[in-house]
C-alpha cells in the first residue's frame, strides 16, 4: 500500500514534443505528489507537486495531472527540449501517523530527447 | 531559499573505515531529514529519518549499528557508514522538510566508494 509505480522506465521523444511519465499509488491517504528531476550525479531537484483537491497543475512547460478516483497523476513536458534529458520521479507523502512526511518514490523514468 | 547543503560531494575510503557525510540546512531550521541511498539507475530508498534531538527511525532492512546517523541541532544531521565494505558503495543524499509545507529539499548527494 505504500507503493508508487511509475511508467515507463525509459521514454526517448523528439525535440518539441511531449514527454508524459505516469504513476499510480495505493494508499489514499497519500496528500502531496511531487515530481523531481534529477541530473547524473545530483540530486533530485523538484519540479512541480499538487495536492489532491485539484485535477490539474501548470508550471511553464511542465504539467501535473491528478484523476484522485483512478488514484493516478502524471507529469507532461510540452516542447521537450534536449536539457530536459534527466530522469524523473513521482512520489507521494502523508501527514499524520508516524509516517508523517515520508516521501515514497517512484522507480524513475529516464528521458532522452533527441534533437 | 530552503537550500541544504551535502559534504562530501564525493569520497574514497578502505575498506574497513568509517566515513560520515554531513547535510546542513543553510537558511532554515530542519526539525526532520532523511537519509537516502540511490544505487546506479535505480529509484531512492529511505534508509532513515532522523530526527533533532532523538533518536533516528530506521527503514526496515537498514542496520543502526552500520549507519549512524545524529541530528545534534536544527540545521545538521550526518550519516556516518561505519566499517564500511564494498557493497556499500553508493549515492547517498539527504533531504529536509522545508517548515510546516509539505515541502522536501533535497541535498546534492555524496558518492561513496569503498575500495
Amino acid at each position: 500500500q505504500q507503493q508508487v509505480k511509475q511508467s515507463p522506465q525509459s521514454l526517448i521523444v523528439q525535440k518539441g514534443g511531449i514527454s508524459i511519465i505516469n504513476c499510480a499509488y495505493e494508499n489514499t491517504a497519500f496528500d502531496y505528489f511531487p515530481w523531481y528531476q534529477q541530473f547524473p550525479g545530483k540530486g533530485p531537484a523538484l519540479l512541480i507537486a499538487i495536492r489532491p483537491d485539484v485535477s490539474e497543475k501548470k508550471e511553464g512547460r511542465f504539467t501535473i495531472s491528478f484523476n484522485k478516483s483512478a488514484k493516478q497523476f502524471s507529469l507532461h513536458i510540452m516542447d521537450s527540449q534536449p536539457g530536459d534529458s534527466a530522469t524523473y520521479f513521482c512520489a507521494a507523502s502523508k501527514r499524520g501517523s508516524s509516517n508523517t512526511g515520508k516521501l515514497i518514490f517512484g522507480q524513475g523514468t529516464t528521458l532522452q530527447v533527441k534533437p | 531559499g530552503a537550500v541544504v547543503s551535502q559534504h562530501p560531494s564525493w569520497v574514497i575510503c578502505k575498506s574497513g573505515t568509517s566515513v560520515k557525510i554531513e547535510c546542513r540546512s543553510l537558511d532554515f531550521q530542519a526539525t526532520t531529514m532523511f537519509w537516502y541511498r540511490q544505487f546506479p539507475k535505480q529509484s531512492l530508498m529511505l534508509m532513515a529519518t532522523s530526527n533533532e534531538g532523538s533518536k533516528a527511525t530506521y527503514e526496515q532492512g537498514v542496520e543502526k549499528d552500520k549507519f549512524l546517523i545524529n541530528h545534534a541541532s536544527l540545521t545538521l544531521s550526518t550519516l556516518t557508514v561505519t566499517s564500511a565494505h564494498p557493497e556499500d558503495s553508493s549515492f547517498y543524499i539527504c533531504s529536509a522538510r522545508v517548515g510546516t509545507l509539505y515541502g522536501y529539499t533535497f541535498g546534492s548527494g555524496t558518492r561513496l566508494t569503498v575500495v
